[in-house]
């Protein structure tokens, strides 16, 4: 398997500009996790999926930021409009199981929004 | 609120030594706690994950530990090589949830 893939790895972008990060989880892999990490705060998690249905968004920092996970194999997150603060990498995870399962990471997109 | 805290932030140790690295976290009611490595401008690897019921798991020359009382897991790396060179993050899920609570890492550099 090619594991969680990201697209793109990198995206710069202006102030007000909308932003669409993309992520293709590993196949058979029931859940999928939007994390972002920045020097300050860390890795935090944003918004997680089962089965494609939001569980938990309460991470997500404002209305700017939506995420979709239209079906098994795709989920997208969306900022818009986008503001320099929200310059960070954005890594996305999956994993499957009963709870005690491994998480495995994208290799990320580094957003900078000038 | 669960704090999770990892002492040292950075590390640097010659080839060949063995080394402890240290993860204490302040609610012991935890579910799980995993160890991820990052290399710079790459995603995390998990590396080994132990299960609130369990006191230690092993993978090679790493070996974790945990003491829910105390509120501490370290990461034993055996015989430490310039490979090993990355952050290490430890990470708690405090139920069956998913969610983790990261740790700010521990940058490490093997000199060779």
């Amino acid at each position: 398997d090619a594991g969680v893939i990201q697209s793109p790895r990198h995206e710069v972008t202006e102030m007000g500009q909308e932003v669409t990060l993309r992520c293709k989880p590993i196949s058979g892999h029931d859940y999928l996790f939007w994390y972002r990490q920045t020097m300050m705060r860390g890795l935090e998690l944003l918004i997680y999926f089962n089965n494609n249905v939001p569980i938990d968004d309460s991470g997500m920092p404002e209305d700017r930021f939506s995420a979709k996970m239209p079906n098994a194999s795709f989920s997208t997150l969306k900022i818009q409009p986008s503001e320099p603060r929200d310059s960070a990498v954005y890594f996305c995870a999956s994993s499957t199981g009963t709870g005690n399962e491994k998480l495995f990471f994208g290799s990320g997109t580094q957003l900078s929004v000038l | 609120k669960q704090e999770v805290t990892q002492i040292p932030a950075a590390l640097s140790v010659p080839e060949g030594e063995n080394l402890v690295l240290n993860c204490s976290f302040t609610d012991s009611a935890i579910y799980n706690l995993q160890w991820f490595r990052q290399d710079p401008g790459k995603g995390l690897t998990s590396l080994l994950l132990i299960q609130s019921s369990q006191r230690e798991q092993t993978s090679g020359r790493l070996n974790a530990s945990l003491d829910k009382s105390s509120g501490r897991s370290t990461l034993y790396i055996a015989a430490s090589q310039p490979g090993d060179s990355a952050t290490y993050l430890c990470a708690l899920q405090m139920d069956s949830s998913y969610k983790l609570i990261f740790g700010s890492g521990t940058r490490l550099l093997v000199r060779p």
